[in-house]
This record gives C-alpha cells, structure tokens and sequence, in this order.
C-alpha cells in the first residue's frame, strides 16, 4: 500500500451543502493531484497543487477549490453541492522530477449528495 | 485537451491466456502514459509506466508498447492468473507530470480458473 491517506472514507451530504476532504501525502512528496472518478468510469483530474500553489487545473466549476499546506497535506472543498458530484475522490502524491514523476493514489473518500 | 480512448470495456480470459488492452490518444505533447489496476472498491494501484523515450517495457507477466507516431500503446498480460481479475485504465500525460493525468474509462478484466 502506498503512503496517502485521505479522510473520511465515506460521507453522504445532502445538496446545497459544503464539504471538505482530506489528503496526507507520501512521505518526501511535494506534489497533491485530486480526481474524480464517477461509478463505472475512469478517473477525472481536478487540479493540482505543487509547493502549495494550484499548478493545473481540470474542467471543473470554481465551487471546487483546494488548498496544500506546508507539510503536503491537502483538502478538496466543493461549494454547493450537486447530485452529481456524487463520486469516488481521489487524491495523488508525488515528487516533482524532471522526467522521474510517478503519481501514488490514496484510498479515497466516496461521497453520496442526496 | 488530451482524450483517452481505451478498448476493449470489457475482457473475459480463460486462466493462462494473454490478455491485451489498447488505448489511444489524441496530444503528441504527452510523454507519460501509466497503467493502473483497480479492484473493487479499492485505490488505482500503479502497474506498469512508459515513458515516450522508450518503446516497450516489461515487467514479468506485465508488458507496455508505445507507438508515438500513431498515438497508441497497449498492455499485454500474459499466463493470466484469476487474481488478474480487475478494472484496468490507461491514462496519459502531457509532458511528464504524472500527477495531471488524463485516464481512459476502463476495461474489466474477468479471468476464468
């Protein structure tokens, strides 16, 4: 198993709602990929933080933001929650190296919006 | 953006069979293209990875193939084991940062004992 923890593994909100999702990096890792990854299908980039700023960013609405903090750690906040947002959320580690980056998946937090 | 189109959805294999997975893609700027196996309701655990210098690469059971100048690479398992039995994706990545990955839909591999 990898070093990537993420909190909580299950929550169930209700829409309208806000919600904040967790992730501890690998140990050594600088880098905090979060995805989506709706049932049934593959997962979906959200952004990416690298030495605490947003580097890159997915096709999604602004009501999902997020923060890294100075030990890696992460959160995912979604703003005004909507059925569809209802997912598996994935947050990655990784170490920024040219050419060396090799992304490490945590277990995930699986969200119901009701 | 890049597009990840992956095929088969679905591959069923008798246990010591090989199994071959294809994915195709759409932005000659990506330079990574890993291989992830998922079992059910469990994290995408990293298998296999090829980077655009290099045209194939193996790892016991486990091979990668990447063809640039068509824009495809697949996976090859072979001697499939039922433990195999999982949901695998392709993604790729423009220029080498793994972590902004765009991934394929997946493809369920069922291995018969």
């Amino acid at each position: 198993e990898t070093g990537v923890t993420q909190s909580p593994t299950h929550l169930i909100k209700t829409r309208g709602q806000q919600v904040t999702l967790r992730c501890s990096s690998q140990s050594g890792h600088n880098t905090v990929s979060w995805y989506q990854q709706a049932l049934g299908q593959g997962p979906q980039f959200i952004f990416q933080y690298y030495r605490e700023e947003e580097n890159g960013r997915g096709n999604f609405p602004p009501r999902f933001s997020g923060l890294q903090f100075p030990n890696y750690s992460s959160e995912l906040n979604v703003n005004a929650l909507e059925l569809d947002d209802s997912a598996l959320y994935l947050c990655a580690s990784s170490f920024r190296l040219a050419g060396q980056e090799t992304q490490y998946f945590g277990p995930g937090t699986r969200l119901l919006v009701l | 953006g890049e597009n990840v189109e992956q095929h088969p959805s679905t591959l069923s294999v008798q246990e010591g069979d090989s199994a071959v997975i294809k994915c195709t893609y759409s932005d000659s700027a990506s330079n990574y293209f890993p291989w992830y196996k998922q079992e059910l309701g469990k994290r995408p655990q990293l298998i296999i990875d090829i980077r655009s210098n290099v045209g194939e690469k193996k790892d016991q059971r486990i091979a990668v193939t990447l063809n640039k100048t068509a824009k495809h690479f697949s996976l090859h398992i072979t001697e499939t084991q039922p433990e195999d039995s999982a949901v695998y994706f392709c993604a790729a990545s423009i220029g080498s940062n793994a972590g902004k990955s765009t991934f394929g839909d997946g493809t369920t591999l069922t291995v018969k004992p």
